[in-house]
């Protein structure tokens, strides 16, 4: 079955520094796709990126960057020159193509210090 | 569009209530999804739906149940509410299977005292 662990619970940096969230899955499909979803103070989901298992290749948008190495099942997040707005709760989801479930993990709540 | 909507945002339950929580999304979306929330321990899938007709358990089924008459709405029933039920609930859904992006509503906050 399917496991998304997010060792980190709780982080806190100061505004403009680096930091990077962690996301180790366990899977025995070849073919899955792994999520990041952000969950502001506000309270709403909200849909960061998707990577399917062939596509090992990292994607940065802005301040955001992911790394996804099958090597060692992970699906990292870095925040670059971190803003108190990125503090929230982010989640790494997993799904595996031979099913219609999309498993979280735990999540991880971001402190950005001013 | 309004996407995914929950209803109600606030409910408080008695031991032994019952009661329906409303998801409805206008997207056109197969599948559809329930969530609870509880603090520090991520989001448990409830139940899903791959099509109207169609549901199936998730991790934590356990008392609740659901329906999928239409393509639009996905209702989460609780039949006897107990304290454990206590939690957030997030309705979403995604067009088509698991590799889609998931749309989320807003959210149901339920206590039960």
């Amino acid at each position: 079955a399917q496991k998304v662990t997010q060792a980190q619970t709780e982080i806190s940096v100061v505004e403009k520094e680096d930091v990077t969230l962690d996301c180790v899955y366990e899977t025995r499909d070849t073919t899955y796709y792994l999520f990041w979803y952000k969950q502001p103070p506000s309270g709403e989901l909200v849909f960061l990126i998707r990577r399917n298992s062939f596509d090992e290749q990292n994607e940065i948008s802005g301040r955001y960057s992911w790394n996804f190495q099958k090597s060692t099942s992970s699906f990292n997040f870095t925040i670059t020159a971190s803003q108190v707005v990125d503090s929230a709760v982010y989640f790494c989801a997993l799904s595996e193509a031979g099913d219609d479930k999309i498993i979280f993990g735990k999540g991880t709540r971001l402190h950005i210090l001013p | 569009n309004a996407g995914v909507t929950q209803t109600p945002k606030f409910r408080i339950l008695k031991i032994g209530q019952s009661m329906t929580l409303q998801c409805t999304q206008d997207m056109n979306h197969n599948y559809m999804y329930w969530y609870r929330q509880d603090p520090g321990m991520g989001l448990k899938l409830i139940y899903y739906s791959v099509g109207a007709g169609i549901t199936d358990k998730g991790e934590v089924p356990n008392g609740y149940n659901v329906s999928r008459s239409t393509t639009e709405d996905f209702p989460l029933r609780l039949e006897l509410a107990a304290p454990s039920q206590t939690s957030v609930y997030f309705c979403a859904s995604s067009y088509g299977r698991t590799n889609e992006k998931l749309f989320f509503g807003s959210g149901t906050q339920l206590s039960v005292l």
